[in-house]
């Protein structure tokens, strides 16, 4: 059974532009999770989608957006690019809340230029 | 949940020590714990989901054990092994936290041949 995959594996952008980050989740999991890691800081929290309709969200500027799509799968947006959102974004995904442990992707690593 | 601690930050032990970490978390309106183990240029792995006061799980060599009272978790890895050699992290989350896990920074581990 396939696990988490994101794409692409790297991505360099430039101050100002937009970087679109992409999830797809363990089969018959529900519910996707974002996560930041920047240099020198854990992981934090971004985003939470389940059933297509975001349920939660991090202390992260409006310019972090997303969605979730019918298959599950799911896109993560970074609007008008900061130096400091340079970073390693994973995506994880879950089955249910019971369980609560999470399957994450290997990650997604932006370059802010 | 404000500040999740864990120590030590990093580790070097021979093959065959055995070894343990903390994890530090306010104990207030507690829910759940998570231990991930997190191997370079590979994604977190769940090792366990923890929720009872007291509570102790074990997959194979290592172990954990957790006090929600007093707010604190161990990790036990028994005769180490070079394959051990990875980042551990704790995420503890409240109740009523809508999957909000909050991430220490992780204690790294080295296991010398």
């Amino acid at each position: 059974e396939a696990g988490v995959t994101q794409s692409p594996t790297h991505l360099i952008k430039t101050r100002g532009q937009q970087a679109t980050l992409r999830c797809s989740p363990i089969s018959g999991h529900t519910s996707v999770y974002w996560y930041q890691q920047a240099l020198g800081l854990g992981l934090q929290f971004l985003l939470w989608y389940d059933e297509g309709e975001e349920r939660n969200r991090g202390n992260f500027p409006p310019r972090f957006s997303g969605r979730q799509f019918p298959n599950y799968s799911s896109e993560l947006n970074v609007n008008a690019l900061e130096l400091e959102d340079s970073a390693l974004y994973l995506c994880a995904s879950s089955l249910a809340w019971n369980t609560g442990e999470l399957f994450f992707g290997e990650g997604s690593r932006l370059t802010v230029l | 949940i404000l500040n999740v601690e864990q120590s030590p930050q990093s580790l070097h032990v021979q093959e065959g020590d055995s070894t343990n970490f903390t994890c530090s978390f306010p104990s207030s309106n507690f829910y759940a714990l998570h231990w991930y183990r997190w191997e370079t240029a590979k994604s977190p792995e769940a090792l366990f989901v923890m929720t009872l006061n007291g509570d102790e799980k074990k997959k194979g060599r290592i172990s954990a054990t957790l006090n929600t009272k007093e707010g604190y978790s161990y990790l036990y890895i028994k005769g180490s092994q070079p394959e051990d050699s990875a980042t551990y992290l704790c995420a503890p989350h409240n109740a009523g936290n809508n999957r909000k896990l909050i991430w220490g920074l992780g204690t790294s581990l080295a296991v010398n041949p």
